[in-house]
């Protein structure tokens, strides 16, 4: 079975650059997490949805960033404007419930320069 | 952060038994999750336990989990080298839909 896909694996840009992260979901997961890993913070959640609806977005730093899913098949986390403090490891997870284990994919690693 | 502990770092040779440890703070947590995390990769999910469970043992893995206590421990029977990688502990409610994370123990296997 596909696991959780994620695009691209690797991103470098320049700072005030839009970023946009993609991420397809396991067929049949009803939940979707976006979450950011730093040496300094850890694995933080940034928002998820539950059938294609963002349900908290409270961890989301500031209005830069924002989310969507369209579909149940896809997500984006977009950033616009870049800084070079959103620099780390973006994950995406994908889970049957709420409190299901979820399923990570690979992560994008995003250089802000 | 707060809500699930581990210590940061451990060291063992290659054959012992690694044993990681992690406490958590909420009586409601319904289930509790061991990951891995190697270089470069995302957190794979190794095993979980529910709650009302007190142990899992799944090959070279055993959950034991305390609930008086709130501690949850990983024991890796047998650590070999390819089990080098960062683990977290979870922990999810049924009353919540997200799942919190420690900040991860760092297991280093010596040859």
């Amino acid at each position: 079975d596909a696991g959780v896909i994620q695009s691209p694996r690797h991103e470098v840009t320049e700072m005030g650059q839009e970023v946009t992260l993609r991420c397809k979901p396991i067929s049949g997961h009803d939940y979707l997490f976006w979450y950011r890993q730093t040496m300094m913070r850890g694995l933080e959640l940034l928002i998820y949805f539950n059938n294609n609806v963002p349900i908290d977005d409270s961890g989301m730093p500031e209005d830069r960033f924002s989310a969507k899913m369209p579909n149940a098949s896809f997500s984006t986390l977009k950033i616009q404007p870049s800084e070079p403090r959103d620099s780390a490891v973006y994950f995406c997870a994908s889970s049957t419930g709420g409190s299901q284990p979820q399923h990570f994919g690979d992560g994008t690693r995003l250089s802000i320069l | 952060g707060e809500d699930v502990e581990q210590s940061p770092f451990l060291s063992v040779r290659e054959g012992d038994s690694s044993v990681i440890n992690c406490t958590y703070t909420d009586s409601s947590s319904t289930y509790l999750y061991w990951y891995k995390q190697e270089p470069g990769a995302g957190l794979q999910l190794l095993t979980y336990i529910f709650s009302n469970m007190d142990m899992k043992q799944d090959q070279r893995l055993t959950v034991l989990l305390n609930k008086k206590d709130k501690h949850l421990s990983l024991r890796i029977a047998d650590t070999q080298t390819g089990d080098s990688a960062i683990y977290f502990c979870a922990e999810s409610r049924a009353s919540n839909n997200d799942m919190r994370f420690g900040a991860g123990t760092r297991l280093t296997v010596k040859p």
